[in-house]
């Protein structure tokens, strides 16, 4: 089973501000990875794909980087809407997901 | 548009088995693999197994290897995941999601999940 870790547990960032969130695979994954966001009481949405290809109608805000086993999801300006739990995902081999980064108000 | 719509909450005694639906509309049911994902409550997200909505054909993670059947009804687009055995720590939110994949990859992400439902499993 590939392992996956995020961090921090907890971001807590100011509107406006820039947020970096960190995915790590305890083996390579090559590209195979994807990026959710969910809020309270809401279904995972879809965030990035492919490590860095952005979901149909996910703002430009949102970008993902990285190959193998580092990568980013980057939140360019946090607006209010983008306080919530994000989680990585791996689909090299059978899914699995990360624990998670809460991103909350500063 | 693409939806998967879920059935409703259970409430289920330990030792018990309970089946959630997941029907999908908007899309070719036999074109795409269909997987179940739970979350316990405050918890993060466990991925269970996957069907083939087109042969019926399935893969259940370890963990659930002999407690979980996924099925399908194409007649109603419509997909099952039956868990037996029910223990308190199998109270969580069921998802069902649809896999997108890159041409000829056997697994992908996730677009759309359903809306969840919740199983509580109480004496």
């Amino acid at each position: 089973e590939i392992v996956m870790t995020q961090s921090p547990a907890t971001l807590s960032v100011s509107p406006g501000e820039r947020a970096t969130l960190s995915c790590r695979a305890s083996q390579s994954v090559s590209s195979n990875l994807a990026w959710y966001q969910q809020k309270p009481g809401q279904a995972p949405r879809l965030l990035i794909y492919g490590a860095s290809t952005r979901a149909t109608g996910i703002p430009a805000r949102f970008s993902g980087s990285g190959s193998g086993t580092e990568f980013t999801l980057t939140i360019s300006s946090l607006q209010s809407e983008d306080f919530a739990v994000y989680y990585c995902q791996q689909y090299n081999n059978w899914p699995t997901f990360g624990p998670g980064t809460k991103v909350d108000i500063k | 548009q693409v939806q998967l719509v879920q059935s409703g909450a259970e409430v289920k005694k330990p030792g018990a088995s309970v089946k959630v639906s997941c029907k999908a509309s908007g899309y070719t049911f036999t074109s795409y693999y269909m997987h179940w994902v739970r979350q316990a409550p405050g918890q993060g997200l466990e991925w269970m197994g996957i069907i083939n909505p087109s042969g019926g054909s399935t893969s259940y993670a370890q963990k659930f290897q002999g407690r979980v059947t996924m099925t399908r009804d194409t007649s109603t687009s419509t997909v099952y995941m039956e868990l037996s055995s029910l223990r308190s720590e199998d109270t969580a939110v069921y998802y069902c999601a649809r896999q997108r994949t890159t041409l000829f990859f056997p697994w992908g992400w996730f677009d759309p999940w359903g809306q969840g439902t919740l199983v509580t499993v109480s004496s």
